[in-house]
């Protein structure tokens, strides 16, 4: 069965500072990957997605991933935060022709201004 | 709608109640999800429709969970005699497209809070 694992449940940044979110999943076979991120008060909302392809991925908002095959991770990175990227951040895998999301616990970034 | 829409946003439940909570998805999304966040938990994967069938519901933790889409649009997902452990975000996702397309996207609702007493 798959697993994601999210290396830190809260994490609190100045503004400017850089970021990096880990994320691991253990699956065997080949995987679609995806962070999703979580306003307060609003939905999940997807903020870059992996298919295949150049293993570094940009997203919305200046966030960028990596996909590292031989580390099974797949690291969200930003070099500088703002304060409205103070929100819940989720790291999903999906099998290859897979039908449903299977997601870490969560990482809580707050942002200080 | 603009969006996937779920109701009631929050719900409180005696212990033992039925509760049914609704996800009306995007006009003409094929793919419909549940998943159950409880708190301080990612999504985890309840049920999947592909229209009205229900073609994956390897999550649902018990016989007290059903799931349904008669007409393939909105979806109902039920829970009979509610228990304390039930309490959590129930979360749904839509998608236009089956999922054995690559580069699908899913859009999901806010969500409905259960809380059973």
């Amino acid at each position: 069965a798959q697993s994601v694992s999210q290396h830190n449940h809260h994490v609190i940044l100045s503004e400017a500072a850089s970021l990096e979110l880990g994320c691991n999943y253990s699956y065997g076979g080949t995987v679609n990957l995806f962070w999703y991120v979580q306003y307060p008060g609003q939905h999940l909302q997807l903020l870059l997605k992996y298919f295949s392809g150049d293993p570094l991925v940009k997203g919305i908002k200046g966030f960028e991933a990596e996909f590292i095959k031989s580390k099974f991770s797949f690291n969200l990175r930003k070099p500088s935060v703002q304060w409205s990227d103070t929100a819940e951040y989720f790291c999903a895998v999906t099998a290859e022709y897979g039908n449903k999301l299977v997601f870490g616990a969560g990482t809580i970034l707050r942002v200080k201004s | 709608g603009a969006g996937v829409s779920q109701s009631p946003r929050y719900k409180v439940a005696k212990r033992g109640q039925d509760v049914a909570l609704r996800c009306d998805p995007i006009s003409g999304h094929v793919s419909l999800f549940w998943y159950q966040q409880a708190l301080g938990q990612g999504p985890e994967f309840l049920t999947y429709f592909q229209n009205e069938a229900q073609l994956d519901k390897s999550g649902l933790p018990s016989d007290r969970f059903f799931a349904e889409r008669p007409e393939g649009s909105v979806s109902t997902l039920k829970i009979q005699r509610t228990q304390q452990e039930d309490s959590a975000v129930y979360l749904c996702a839509s998608s236009l497209v089956i999922m054995t397309t690559p580069n699908y996207g899913y859009t999901f609702g806010s969500g409905t809070r259960l809380t059973v007493v």
